[in-house]
Formats: C-alpha cells, sequence, structure tokens
C-alpha cells in the first residue's frame, strides 16, 4: 500500500512569487490535513480537507489556500511569499479526518524563501 | 492556551537507558485520541502509538511502553533499552472529535531525544 505522497521534496522560491505543494493521500482516505513545521513556531495546523470540502483552518493569512481534487490528492497553495513562509510544510491523510484510524504523514516539502 | 505541553526539550541518554518522555495534554471533550510520533532528521512523521480516551490499559509493544493517566491528563511514553537509532524528536499530539477541531492535531513542541553510543 502507497503511503502518503508529497511533491516537491524541496523547493527554493524569491520573495514575491507563489508556490504550489502537492499532497496525494493513501488509497482510501478521504482527508487531507496540512501542517506548517518551523523552528519558532513548532508544528501549526494549517486546513484540512475532507471530500472536496475545507473543514477546518488553522490561524494563517489568506495567502495560504488549498484545495482537494475529486480524487482526494490536495494541493496548497501560497501566494506573496515571505521570508518567514520557509518552512517544512508536511500533509496528513486519514480515513475520516479522526484519530480512530490515526494519521500518516509524507516526507513533507522544504520550502525556501530567499 | 497549550492543548499539549512536552516540558522536556532535550534529553540525552546513553545506549541501553531507559528513556520517559513526557505530555500532557488538555481538553473539555470526552472523546478523544493520544499519538506520539517520531521524527528523524529526514523530516517524516512516523507514528508510534495511538490511544483512545476510553482506554487506560497501558501497553508495551517491543521496547516501547506509555502510560495514560486521565486523571492527571499525561501520556507518557518509555524506550527501553535505548538505541542510537532512537535519537530523533518526539512528538505527543491531540486528536479531538468535535466539530469544530476536528480533522487536525495538536502538537506538542516536541523533545529532542539524543542516544550517545
Amino acid at each position: 500500500k502507497a503511503g502518503v505522497t508529497q511533491t516537491p521534496r524541496y523547493l527554493i522560491k524569491t520573495r514575491g512569487q507563489q508556490v504550489t505543494l502537492s499532497c496525494s493521500p493513501i488509497s482510501g482516505h478521504r482527508s487531507v490535513s496540512w501542517y506548517q513545521q518551523t523552528p519558532g513556531q513548532g508544528l501549526q495546523f494549517l486546513f484540512e480537507y475532507f471530500s472536496e470540502t475545507q473543514r477546518n483552518k488553522g490561524n494563517f493569512p489568506g495567502r495560504f489556500s488549498g484545495r482537494q481534487f475529486s480524487n482526494s490528492r490536495s494541493e496548497m497553495n501560497v501566494s506573496t511569499l515571505e521570508l518567514g513562509d520557509s518552512a517544512l510544510y508536511l500533509c496528513a491523510s486519514s480515513l475520516g479526518g479522526q484519530g480512530v484510524i490515526g494519521y500518516t504523514f509524507g516526507s513533507g516539502t522544504r520550502l525556501t524563501v530567499v | 492556551a497549550q492543548k499539549v505541553t512536552q516540558a522536556q526539550t532535550e534529553i540525552s541518554v546513553v545506549e541501553k537507558e531507559d528513556v520517559t518522555l513526557d505530555c500532557v495534554y488538555e481538553t473539555r471533550d470526552t472523546t478523544y485520541y493520544l499519538f506520539w510520533y517520531k521524527q528523524p532528521p529526514s523530516g517524516e512523521l512516523v507514528f508510534l502509538i495511538r490511544r483512545n480516551s476510553f482506554d487506560e490499559q497501558n501497553e508495551i509493544s517491543g521496547r516501547y511502553s506509555w502510560n495514560f493517566q486521565k486523571s492527571t491528563s499525561s501520556f507518557n511514553f518509555t524506550i527501553t533499552a535505548s538505541q542510537v537509532v532512537d535519537s530523533a524528536v518526539y512528538f505527543c499530539a491531540l486528536s479531538e472529535t468535535g466539530g469544530s477541531t476536528l480533522g487536525r492535531l495538536y502538537f506538542g513542541r516536541g523533545t529532542q531525544l539524543t542516544v550517545w553510543p
């Protein structure tokens, strides 16, 4: 059974640009959630999608957005990049978005904004 | 308010020592789930254990064991006979089942464990 796939693994972008990250969940999982990890703030929840609907959103500015497709793959987009957006972005795949089964994480995308 | 607190920022032990990682959580939900994840330098969060709020039975799985106590809102994790490969950052996490928090994990700040040979 394939795990959670995040692409790309590494990204270097310039301040002001935009970026799109992709996450393919485990087959059959309908929930995808995204987290930002930085040394200063730790792991912070961005948003969660279930069956193409955003169910929950963390405390991030509107520059951070996401979507989920009918095949459960999810993308997150960050517009007008700032230096502070440099982080490891992790996505988690879950059957229903609850802790009953648990959450499986991808390897992450490491974004560097210069 | 912090929902998950890991008071230990860093722990260093020598190989074969036992080590316990502490976790204290806060929630008003009666049904919730607690997790421990391991993050090696590669970055991926590796699932270790899960416990639901109705099951306080403590278990041992190989070198891992955990102590879940609802009375003190603690969910501690122990590695016995530690090995160098156990060196990583360990995260405790909470999943609530209330509608407004559905689909999200609350993480502690993590404990960096270093096991010296």
